[in-house]
């Protein structure tokens, strides 16, 4: 079964400034997809930035960037001039490919603080 | 335009009333989800539909059935509510397409057996 990992139940950091939160996983398949999803605290659950497991360019999205590593089986998320509204739970989320299984890790709540 | 709705937002009812929670999705989605978040933010997915078919069921007690009338709709129905179903039940859609994959959720429905 397919496991995810985030090793950082809390983390904070100051506005403008850079953060990284972690995520392992382990599987055996080979194609899979990863994601962050943000849920802040209106609760709704935002996609912010997916990967492919067969892209080996990481994948950016504006602030947000992602340092996949597919052997050390690691998807990092990397939060670039962080600004108050990046406050909230953030999920990694992994997928088999042709299977909609959703795995979640158990989050870790960023607070930007001014 | 709402992409995933879910009504109620929030439902307080009970120990051993039956309860229903509604999903529509506007995004023309093939498959719907339904999850549940506990109140140590952990996801779990409960049931997937693609086509009016059962594709995921992860074990969760037969109280609780999802009802798809159409694409576009997965209710939740819970019979025999229990005080450990309170948590923030989450509905979902994708498209299964290649490179459109991810999932969209809802806004949640909060449930709070009394």
């Amino acid at each position: 079964a397919q496991t995810v990992t985030q090793s950082q139940p809390e983390m904070s950091v100051q506005e403008a400034e850079t953060v990284t939160l972690s995520c392992t996983y382990d599987t055996s398949e080979n194609n899979y997809y990863l994601f962050w999803y943000k849920q802040p605290p209106s609760r709704q659950m935002i996609l912010v930035i997916r990967q492919e497991a067969y892209k080996q360019q990481n994948a950016t999205e504006n602030r947000f960037s992602v340092n996949f590593q597919k052997a050390a089986k690691s998807f990092s998320l990397k939060i670039s001039d962080s600004q108050l509204g990046d406050t909230a739970m953030y999920f990694c989320a992994f997928m088999k490919e042709r299977n909609n299984d959703m795995r979640f890790g158990a989050g870790t709540r960023l607070t930007v603080k001014p | 335009d709402t992409a995933v709705s879910q009504t109620p937002k929030y439902l307080v009812t009970q120990m051993g009333n039956d309860k229903s929670i509604k999903c529509e999705q506007n995004l023309g989605h093939d498959t719907m989800y339904w999850y549940k978040q506990d109140s140590k933010k952990f996801l779990k997915i409960m049931f997937s539909y693609n086509n009016k078919e059962l594709i995921i069921n992860e074990t969760v007690p037969n109280r609780f059935s999802p009802k798809s009338p159409d694409k576009a709709h997965l209710n939740l129905h819970i019979n025999s509510l229990e005080l450990g179903d309170s948590a923030v039940y989450f509905c979902a859609s994708s498209q299964d397409r290649e490179f459109s994959y991810e999932q969209y959720f809802g806004p949640g429905t909060r449930l709070t057996v009394t």
